[in-house]
């Protein structure tokens, strides 16, 4: 069965600063793995994807996150933070493995400072 | 194009009360996937339709049901409901039933249940 783990509940940034949200995956099959970001009152929205082409891939508003199977991680990064990066992000996991499964983290909430 | 919508946006019953939610997806999608979330958590997979039929069902009680029409717009049942059945209810598209998909949300149905 796959899952996803996302380490810290609650990040806090300096705007400029690196952003790092952690993801790591249980996957017994090659999994295709995802970030979504959700601001507040508002469904979830997809910044990017692997599905096993290149392993860094980058998405939507300058984030990116670098496939390591042999981490078994899937973190995302953005070398500056903005203010508007403020909300809750979602690691997720899906597999072709028996029915279909789609599983999110817990989420991590980012905050930016001023 | 519009996106995916949900009605209702919120939603207020009584414990033993049944409810239905409602989603139209993105044209051209076939495929509809239904979230739970509880305040605080990720979104938790409930169900998944394509071409009207159940492709995929996450761990929930059989007073979940859904159903998916012809023109694959989908409703979402939950009977005899529960006070641990409020949450915001996701209901996400994507074109196929692929697990590398991606899948577009809408902003969710938020259920209270007093």
């Amino acid at each position: 069965a796959q899952s996803v783990t996302q380490l810290g509940s609650h990040v806090s940034v300096s705007e400029g600063a690196l952003v790092l949200l952690r993801c790591n995956y249980s996957s017994s099959v090659p999994p295709y793995l995802f970030w979504y970001v959700q601001y507040p009152n508002q469904g979830l929205q997809l910044l990017l994807k692997y599905t096993s082409a290149a392993t860094l891939v980058k998405g939507i508003n300058g984030f990116e996150a670098e496939f390591k199977k042999s981490e078994t991680s899937f973190h995302l990064t953005k070398p500056s933070a903005h203010m508007s990066d403020a909300a809750e992000y979602f690691c997720a996991v899906s597999t072709t493995s028996g029915t279909y499964k789609y599983i999110f983290g817990t989420g991590t909430r980012l905050k930016v400072l001023a | 194009d519009a996106g995916v919508t949900q009605s209702p946006t919120h939603l207020i019953k009584t414990r033993g009360q049944q409810v239905t939610l409602r989603c139209s997806p993105i044209s051209g999608h076939k495929s509809v996937s239904w979230y739970q979330q509880v305040l605080g958590q990720g979104p938790q997979f409930i169900f998944q339709y394509y071409e009207k039929e159940e492709r995929g069902r996450g761990n929930f009680p059989d007073r979940f049901s859904a159903r998916q029409f012809p023109n694959y717009s989908s409703e979402l049942n939950v009977n005899a409901l529960l006070l641990g059945d409020s949450a915001l209810y996701l209901c996400a598209s994507s074109v196929g039933q692929a697990a590398k998909n991606i899948q577009y949300f809408g902003a969710g149905t938020r259920l209270s249940v007093l």
